[in-house]
């Protein structure tokens, strides 16, 4: 069955650094890939979509990369804030299922 | 424009008894899936369902059923409740169903039950 691994439970980064959350996933070939965003107590909120022939998808402070042949996703937070602290899940995308990671606590230290 | 709606918000049942949770998905959006997402843990997917069909199903025991309306609102049945289903359950929406048109999905703030 497919499995999916976030870096790290939790992450601790000083504000303005580069947060950087891996996703990799194995026994699963996904078309796509989205990254969440989720605060405690609330539903995710979705933040990037990456098409598997797309290596690489940017929104604002927000990078994304996807490596089909490592099966691995990178998350990139640039300029980091305190208001970036959250829960963050990635989520590789099928035809007809999406499965999430257990996610990457992060906390941008001022 | 209203977002994903569920109720209700929080919930208390005691172990064998049956639960119904409900959704209504944003405007104009014709699918609406189901997850359950225990404290510590990402959504697992129950279900999806697109114009009132059962399009995708998760991991999950018979006891967990759902249906799509007209409306293209959603409920989300579990009968025979045990203490291990006490966990977020989060409704999303979406324009179409399946997820190979790289769809976005948009969570409900979910629907918190204790199973006692």
């Amino acid at each position: 069955s497919q499995k999916i691994e976030q870096n790290s439970e939790a992450l601790n980064i000083q504000e303005g650094k580069t947060a950087t959350l891996t996703c990799n996933y194995t026994n699963y070939s996904p078309a796509y890939l989205q990254w969440y965003r989720q605060d405690p107590g609330r539903g995710p909120v979705f933040l990037l979509l990456i098409r598997e022939n797309e290596k690489e998808k940017r929104k604002e402070r927000l990078k994304v990369t996807f490596d089909t042949t490592l099966k691995q996703s990178l998350f990139h937070i640039t300029a980091s804030q305190p208001a970036d602290s959250a829960t963050y899940l990635c989520a590789p995308t099928g035809a007809n299922n999406l499965f999430f990671g257990t996610g990457t606590r992060l906390t941008v230290i001022p | 424009d209203a977002g994903v709606t569920q109720s209700p918000t929080h919930l208390i049942k005691t172990r064998g008894q049956q639960v119904t949770l409900r959704c209504s998905p944003i405007s104009g959006h014709k699918s609406v899936s189901w997850y359950q997402q225990v404290l510590g843990q990402g959504p697992q997917f129950i279900f999806q369902y697109y114009e009132k069909e059962e399009r995708g199903r998760g991991n999950f025991p018979d006891r967990f059923s759902a249906r799509q309306f007209p409306n293209y609102s959603s409920e989300l049945n579990v009968n025979a409740l045990l203490l291990g289903d006490s966990a977020l359950y989060l409704c999303a929406s979406s324009l179409t169903g399946g997820w190979s048109s790289g769809n976005t999905i948009y969570f409900g703030e979910g629907s918190w039950l204790t199973v006692v």
